[in-house]
């Protein structure tokens, strides 16, 4: 099956600070992969959809300041969560569409801003 | 609007017994729906996708049909390994490649 790989697993960082989660598709192109966001015992919410060179489009509410998201290749997206705060910790989610069909799933990023 | 009801919110079983899990979808105009496995800290493992009414797909001890209000995730003779939280995900027509997912079935296996 297709694998998508996500890095870090797990990131502390201190409030104010900025943290970028790298997101690729290790044996395939991915045009459109997609960013959520996921709070303990609850399921995942789109944060945006990337398409690779051009500009993500972004789901009401979330902010595009805050949550820059940069897809330059067809193997690598990026979601830099700027200016991070502690409301901000949460499990960040990657996914890339595989043959323009079916989302494979990154590992999940941790994050925790103290 | 579309929407993903996933049914019951939580499920224990005993090693060997049969059951169930409902997914029931509201969408206009369904492109395909997902089936995924989550294990706690981990991303969603892709399991099925469903494209038609009356298809279905099996893996190992999981069978997933679908109808054009709902479907279910057979789960047969369930191990400890198969307890997880399985999600289901809708992909609207309108809506373009996003996945819209329900909030899961979280399945305990006992032994």
């Amino acid at each position: 099956g297709a694998v998508v790989s996500q890095h870090p697993s797990w990131v502390i960082c201190k409030s104010g600070t900025s943290v970028k989660i790298e997101c690729r598709s290790l044996d395939f192109q991915a045009t459109t992969m997609f960013w959520y966001r996921q709070f303990p015992k609850q399921s995942l919410m789109l944060m945006a959809t990337s398409n690779e060179g051009s500009k993500a489009t972004y789901e009401q509410g979330v902010e595009k300041d805050k949550f820059l998201i940069n897809h330059a290749s067809l193997t690598l997206s990026t979601l830099t969560v700027t200016s991070a705060h502690p409301e901000d910790s949460s499990f960040y989610i990657c996914s890339a569409l595989y043959r323009g069909a079916e989302a494979f799933f990154g590992q999940g990023t941790r994050l925790t801003v103290v | 609007e579309d929407q993903v009801t996933q049914s019951p919110e939580a499920l224990r079983l005993q090693e060997g017994e049969s059951s169930s899990l409902n997914c029931s979808y509201t969408v206009s105009g369904l492109r395909g729906l997902f089936w995924y496995r989550q294990d706690p800290g981990k991303g969603p493992e892709f399991l099925f996708t469903l494209y038609s009414a009356g298809e279905e797909k099996e893996k190992e001890r999981l069978k997933a049909t679908l109808t054009k209000k709902e479907s279910f995730l057979h789960i047969t003779a369930p191990k400890p390994e198969d307890s997880a939280t399985y999600l289901c995900a809708v992909q609207a027509r309108q809506a373009g490649t996003a996945l819209i997912f329900g909030k899961g079935t979280t399945l305990s296996v006992s032994s």
